[in-house]
């Protein structure tokens, strides 16, 4: 059962202009949300986070949105620029209720920004 | 500050043999988590220990094993090798306590199992 699921495995978008990626969840008791970008033979970073308080976060270029009624997140890019195409992968926990640091993550979304 | 490192970057191994892995967290950081990534399956979360105990394990058959030390370095054992563990290792750690903690991963073991 994928509590996670970022449904388009890819993504292209031209230099300069947004990008979008999704991520659905089905579990309504996750609380935190991370997104995470990951370059080849490389680990996940992590970009940005966003708890379920809030709807929105900003940093950078980089903003996630939060639905929850949806079960739905979001992660806006903009510009993009070349150096941001990698593999996105969203995250989610349920800390509040369970008291612990396990993250489900998402399978990945490949985004490739074209100069 | 050092990011957390794992070793050995690169292993090859045979069906029915065993493995250890080792990864050291970010100084001060007292959770770590072990991930599997697997083409089309993401990460796909192994166990967490903090403070040396497991606090929370994934749905992964007993051959995957795990521990941590007082110095908060874990390692992870997988015993009797099939083909479908040959994957990518992720070890990330935390702070692991108090509220939210994002969580920072190391490069990764590259297992290939003939």
């Amino acid at each position: 059962d994928q509590q996670v699921k970022q449904n388009s495995p890819s993504l292209s978008v031209q230099e300069g202009r947004i990008s979008i990626l999704n991520c659905d969840y089905t579990n309504s008791m996750f609380d935190y949300f991370l997104w995470y970008k990951k370059y080849p033979a490389e680990g996940p970073t992590f970009l940005i986070s966003i708890s379920s308080i809030k709807d929105k976060n900003e940093d950078g270029r980089f903003t996630v949105f939060l639905n929850k009624s949806a079960k739905h997140l979001s992660l806006h890019i903009v510009p993009s620029q070349p150096g941001d195409s990698a593999v996105y992968f969203c995250a989610a926990s349920d800390f509040k209720t369970s008291g612990t640091y396990k993250y489900i993550f998402g399978t990945g979304t490949r985004l490739k920004v074209l100069a | 500050k050092a990011g957390v490192t794992q070793t050995p970057r690169y292993l090859i191994k045979t069906r029915g043999q065993q493995v250890t892995l080792s990864c050291s967290p970010i100084s001060g950081h007292r959770s770590v988590s072990w991930y599997q990534q697997t083409p089309g399956q993401g990460l796909q979360f192994l166990f967490e220990y903090f403070s040396e105990t497991q606090r929370n394990k994934g749905n992964f058959p007993g051959r995957f094993s795990g521990r941590q030390f007082s110095n908060s370095r874990s390692e992870m054992n997988v015993s009797t090798l099939e083909l479908g563990d040959s994957a990518l290792y992720l070890c990330a750690s935390s702070q692991g306590q108090g509220s939210y903690n994002e969580q920072f991963f190391g490069p990764g073991t590259r297992l290939t199992v003939l």
